[in-house]
């Protein structure tokens, strides 16, 4: 069974530029979150989508968007790009929303590697 | 104050010991805790989950919650190289969100 698919991979970017990624959930999978990783930071938690719905936001600017698909593929886009969005942004997958169901376990993907220059 | 804090570590071990990792969390409303192992340049991968309190185990690993004292622990018997790593705690809070330490480095020495 495949995993998380995140793509691209590794990427850079310019300051003020936009960037979107890619996130193909595990087969079955309906609810797709996103959380940003950097060496200050940590992991934090950006959105969550379930059946083509945004259930859940975590605390960043409006320049971080996503969207769900029919399939539950998701997207995120962020826009105007600065430095500090420079980090690993990993997607994860579940069969249910996250805190909906005991046992719901989360698998992560490799995540996408964002430079910004 | 952040709402899930880990030691960052390295926690340094050697072989066959028992490799303790300890986090706590702000939030009372917390109910489950998770403890995800990530090794460098790798997405996270979860290895024990935890609802209650006491301890549970699964193979070279316990987990152990005190909701009281707002505690949650992983214990790894036997550690060997392979677990050299870094292992995140999360704490699913209000709203449904989960909250992730900033994880602790464990490096296992032959």
């Amino acid at each position: 069974k495949a995993g998380v698919t995140q793509t691209p991979r590794y990427l850079i970017k310019t300051r003020g530029q936009q960037v979107t990624l890619s996130c193909s959930p595990i087969s079955g999978h309906r609810s797709v979150s996103w959380y940003q990783q950097t060496p200050g930071q940590g992991l934090q938690f950006l959105f969550e989508y379930f059946s083509e719905t945004q259930r859940n936001k975590g605390n960043f600017p409006g320049r971080f968007s996503g969207r769900q698909f029919s399939n539950s593929r998701s997207e995120m886009n962020v826009s105007t790009l600065e430095l500090g969005d420079s980090a690993l942004y990993l997607c994860a997958s579940s069969l249910m929303p996250t805190g909906t169901v005991s046992g719901n376990t989360i698998y992560f993907g490799e995540g996408s590697w964002l430079t910004v220059v | 104050q952040k709402e899930v804090e880990q030691n960052s570590g390295p926690l340094s071990v050697p072989e066959g010991a028992i490799a303790s990792l300890n986090c706590t969390y702000s939030d009372r409303g917390s109910q489950s805790f998770f403890w995800y192992r990530q090794y460098s340049g790798k997405s996270p991968e979860l290895i024990m989950s935890i609802y209650s309190n006491g301890d549970k185990e699964d193979g070279r690993f316990t987990a152990q919650l005190n909701k009281a004292s707002q505690y949650v622990s992983l214990l790894i018997r036997d550690s060997q190289p392979s677990d050299s790593a870094t292992y995140l705690c999360a704490a699913l809070g209000g709203y449904n969100k989960l909250i992730f330490g900033a994880g602790t480095r464990l490096a296992v020495h032959p």
